[in-house]
């Protein structure tokens, strides 16, 4: 079964310091990845989303993430963090194929606290 | 164009009461989600419905949940009792989905934020 694994519950970085959240996914095919943002008492957003081609995915808010096959990861970065960055960071893997293949599977979110 | 829209915001409720959460997916959008976030069991598919016809609800945790899709413009779940470990945000997301695989993006809703005293 896919399953999406996010290592790291809590992180916080300084302003202005880069950012790499990382997401490991389990999945028996060519995998679509996304990445969500939750701010506080908010619906998610989507940030980015690979499907294919180009393995190093720009999204918005200067977000960027790259897809490696060989570890299974799907990692989130950006170079300079805004203190409006804080948020909850979720990676998602879809279904694909099957009964199921409107569905994603989230993992379990990492929380981005920024320092001043 | 207005996104998903939920309601209500927030509910309040005693153990044993029925609760309805409602959804107005995004307009033309062909599939709907509902999905339930809790601190520890994250974001968990309950149900999704494909041009108004459920197609996986293999999440939805027992008899007393139940959905609907009447038509294309609004959706319901339905809490009969409530429990206390009903408690959570729940989020409707819509999406079109044009093949297999889903490619398509999911649009959230803000939530309900359910509690059962």
């Amino acid at each position: 079964a896919q399953s999406v694994t996010q290592p790291d519950i809590h992180i916080t970085v300084s302003e202005g310091a880069s950012l790499e959240l990382r997401c490991n996914y389990s999945y028996g095919a060519t995998p679509y990845l996304f990445w969500y943002v939750q701010s506080p008492g908010q619906g998610l957003q989507l940030l980015l989303k690979y499907f294919s081609g180009d393995t190093l995915v720009q999204g918005i808010k200067g977000f960027e993430a790259e897809f490696k096959r060989s570890q299974s990861s799907f990692n989130l970065r950006k170079p300079s963090v805004h203190w409006s960055d804080a948020a909850e960071y979720f990676c998602a893997v879809g279904a694909g194929y099957g009964g199921s293949q409107g569905n994603l599977i989230f993992g379990k979110g990492t929380k981005l606290s920024v320092k001043p | 164009d207005a996104g998903v829209i939920q309601s209500p915001r927030h509910e309040v409720t005693e153990m044993g009461q029925e609760v309805t959460l409602r959804c107005k997916p995004i307009s033309g959008h062909n599939s709907l989600f509902w999905y339930r976030q809790t601190m520890m069991r994250g974001l968990e598919l309950l149900i999704y419905f494909n041009n108004n016809v459920p197609i996986d609800d293999s999440g939805m945790p027992e008899d007393r949940f139940s959905a609907k899709m009447p038509n294309a413009s609004f959706s319901t779940l339905k809490i009969q009792p409530s429990e206390p470990r009903d408690s959570a945000v729940y989020f409707c997301a819509s999406s079109w989905l044009a093949g297999v695989p889903n490619t398509g993006e999911l649009f959230f809703g803000e939530g309900s934020r359910l509690t059962v005293l």
